[in-house]
């Protein structure tokens, strides 16, 4: 079945960075796009970035374009989330999430999740 | 951006009955390009309708999705143990994806 697992999350210091890694298996993985959303403690959901089958399309939210960097292996089925510069409200659970528009289009809409990696930012 | 606007906060409902969730937006969602997605406690959040109407691959059809423009209703017509949780609803109309703040379903 399909599964997508998060890692790399804990507790960081201010301005330090972090690399977040989300291992799939369960589908072609080389032809879907994959997005991660992050949810803040006690604040809504927020869709942060995708990177698209090949890895040469990726869309980032406007206000977290300048710290955040995604990139994909498709040889180890794993997608990254490289955040800089690591600030208290980036505090939150991180998901992956599958795109079903598989290498046609991104619907940016979200099929499968993985559960969630804790992110927090303390000194 | 769109905001979407999710009521009730919380919903008690008894176990086989009916439960009706809204969402609305402030500004028309285009194409319908809506999704509710049902999350439990340290639980992967799943898919449930996207297209506004449609439902995910196994989901059961008690769970209904309608609405157009502005307003959508997410309706599960006989409440399973299993559906209690969070719902969110989530709009990818625009180049800015954005999600309610949730309605949690609780049993009554």
């Amino acid at each position: 079945q399909v599964q997508l697992v998060e890692s790399g999350g804990g507790v960081v210091q201010p301005e330090k960075s972090l690399r977040l890694s989300c291992t799939a298996s369960g589908f072609p993985f080389g032809s879907y796009g994959i997005h991660w959303v992050r949810q803040s403690p006690g604040k809504g959901l927020q869709w942060v970035a995708v990177v698209w089958y090949d890895g040469n399309v990726k869309y980032y939210a406007d206000s977290l374009k300048d710290r955040f960097t995604v990139s994909r292996d498709n040889s180890k089925n794993t997608v990254y989330l490289h955040i800089n510069s690591l600030r208290d409200d980036d505090t939150a659970v991180y998901y992956c999430a599958r795109d079903p528009g598989g290498v046609v289009t991104l619907d940016y809409y979200f099929d499968y999740w993985g559960p969630g990696t804790l992110v927090s930012v303390s000194s | 951006e769109i905001v979407l606007t999710q009521s009730p906060g919380t919903l008690s409902v008894s176990p086989g009955e009916r439960a009706t969730l809204s969402c609305r937006a402030s500004q028309s969602v285009s194409s319908n390009n809506l999704a509710w997605y049902q999350r439990k406690p340290g639980q992967a959040p799943r898919l449930v309708i996207y297209g506004a109407s449609s439902r995910a691959f196994g989901i059961p059809d008690r769970f209904s999705g309608s609405g157009s423009g502005t307003d959508f209703t997410l309706t599960i017509s006989r409440l399973e143990p299993e559906d209690f949780a969070v719902y969110y609803c989530q709009q990818y109309g625009v180049s800015r994806i954005t999600f309610g703040q949730g309605t949690r379903l609780e049993i009554k």
